[in-house]
């Protein structure tokens, strides 16, 4: 089945720990996202990569970094500097960057994130 | 630049009955529109888009939503609902005239159907 797998689905960790959260997506798209999402609120875009060996920042990339290695990778490492990582991250994929918002976005099932 | 406001945070709704679901937007460009769905702890689902087409989109699992340029708005609706339906909806904004189209996310609708 095509689609996206992120793991871990749940991760503790504690103050001054960096974690990584794994993306990977089988259906060769070329661009890649990811969303934080806090409850009563939107998603929030942290990074995002439209193709191998480039990303740019997001809207609330500050404490977090990503690198893209591959097509089908993308992960995300939650470091000591993000001030409140408590929260659900979602990954997701679309066919192109959507130039006129026509592309659309595949969602991988998230990875909650608590820290103690 | 977009936004979206959704205008319920909370819509409860008997099954069998019709959903409505609200949501206005804000864009200096053509605007596209969208509507996604999450069940608790799981991603996000498309469940229609808007693309400057037809102004009625319907969707997947019976929903449908219009496209009013006048009202800046883009309901949500479906005739009759199923209990399945309960989900958190998001209502999305994308748009400009170049570049990165990124997508503006509202801040959600808990959808409660009761029997």
């Amino acid at each position: 089945d095509g689609g996206i797998t992120q793991s871990p689905k749940y991760l503790f960790r504690k103050e001054g720990q960096n974690v990584t959260l794994s993306c990977e997506q089988n259906l060769n798209h070329d661009a890649m996202y990811w969303y934080r999402q806090d409850p009563g609120q939107g998603l929030r875009l942290i990074y995002y990569s439209q193709i191998v060996n480039d990303f740019q920042k997001g809207d609330i990339a500050e404490g977090y970094s990503v690198s893209r290695e591959k097509k089908e990778s993308f992960p995300l490492t939650v470091t000591s500097a993000q001030k409140n990582p408590t929260a659900f991250y979602l990954c997701a994929s679309s066919q192109g960057l959507a130039r006129e918002g026509t592309g659309e976005l595949f969602f991988g099932e998230g990875s909650r994130l608590t820290v103690l | 630049a977009q936004s979206v406001t959704q205008l319920d945070s909370h819509v409860s709704v008997s099954e069998g009955t019709p959903v409505l679901l609200r949501c206005n937007y804000s864009s200096s460009y053509s605007p596209s529109l969208f509507w996604y769905v999450q069940h608790p702890n799981k991603g996000l689902q498309l469940l229609l888009k808007y693309t400057s087409a037809a102004t009625l989109v319907k969707g997947i699992n019976g929903f449908e939503a219009e496209f009013k340029k006048s009202e800046t708005s883009f309901h949500l609706t479906k005739p009759s609902a199923h209990m399945s339906d309960a989900a958190e909806y998001f209502c999305v904004v994308s748009g400009g005239n170049t570049g990165f189209q990124k997508l503006v996310f509202g801040t959600g609708t808990r959808l409660l159907v009761s029997p």
